[in-house]
């Protein structure tokens, strides 16, 4: 069964407006963290979010929110304010303490945002 | 990505060629992982590893050998290059995720490299 899923593999938004990207995720560990990549057109993987499974409130680094719903095991990135340099792909990722995936990021399959001018 | 050096960028090769993609980090970070990342299937984690002597297979093994002399460096062999082997591998390092309370967020990706094999 898949980890994690983005059911999104492509969205639009229209700059200067809100986007919210979907991500569920499938753990038994109490113990996990949450992340969101982004991969631009020139490849490499940035860091933007990070939620522990412990961690009482939403992560927000920036434009960048990260709506944790424990219950529901989703972890939506929420992007505020959209720009033409958001266009990329984005990708949610796990991290199990103890789980089987050995301390490895598992990560989905990708969604790619796209910036209307 | 500051710390983790990832060579070589891009290569070509023909198949049945063998090669090593290196991977050196100086950070001290126990973990060190190789991912393939192909369209529409995001990074899938080929092989891993916990601390320099110790490695182990990840999803998709199949094709390439590590080993972990070295706490800094997880080079990844590909021993006979075949076409599905065309990829974008990265490298990752951390600590790991059992030293806080929760998994943290020290994950360094190197820059990727662009293989393709023909």
């Amino acid at each position: 069964a898949q980890k994690i899923t983005q059911t999104q593999p492509g969205m639009f938004v229209q700059e200067k407006e809100a986007v919210t990207l979907d991500c569920t995720y499938d753990t038994s560990d109490p113990s996990y963290g949450l992340f969101w990549y982004k991969q631009p057109s020139s490849g490499e993987m940035i860091f933007l979010i990070y939620q522990g499974s412990y961690d009482q409130q939403n992560a927000t680094e920036g434009r960048y929110s990260l709506n944790f719903q424990k219950a529901r095991k989703s972890a939506n990135l929420v992007i505020s304010a959209s720009q033409l340099g958001d266009s990329a792909m984005y990708f949610c990722a796990m991290r199990e303490a103890y789980g089987g995936s050995q301390g490895n990021l598992i990560f989905g399959k990708g969604t790619k945002l796209s910036v209307k001018p | 990505n500051a710390g983790v050096t990832q060579t070589p960028k891009f290569q070509v090769l023909k198949t049945g060629q063998s090669m090593t993609l290196q991977c050196a980090q100086d950070m001290n970070h126990e973990y060190m992982s190789w991912y393939r990342q192909d369209p529409g299937m995001g990074l899938r984690l080929i092989h891993y590893s916990v601390g320099a002597g110790i490695t182990d297979q990840g999803e998709v093994p199949n094709g390439y050998n590590v080993s972990r002399s070295t706490t800094e460096d997880f080079p990844l062999r590909l021993l006979s290059a075949a076409p599905s082997q065309t990829s974008v591998y990265f490298c990752a390092s951390s600590y790991s995720p059992r030293t806080s309370s929760t998994p943290g967020n020290t994950i360094y990706f190197g820059e990727g490299s662009w293989l393709t094999v023909v």
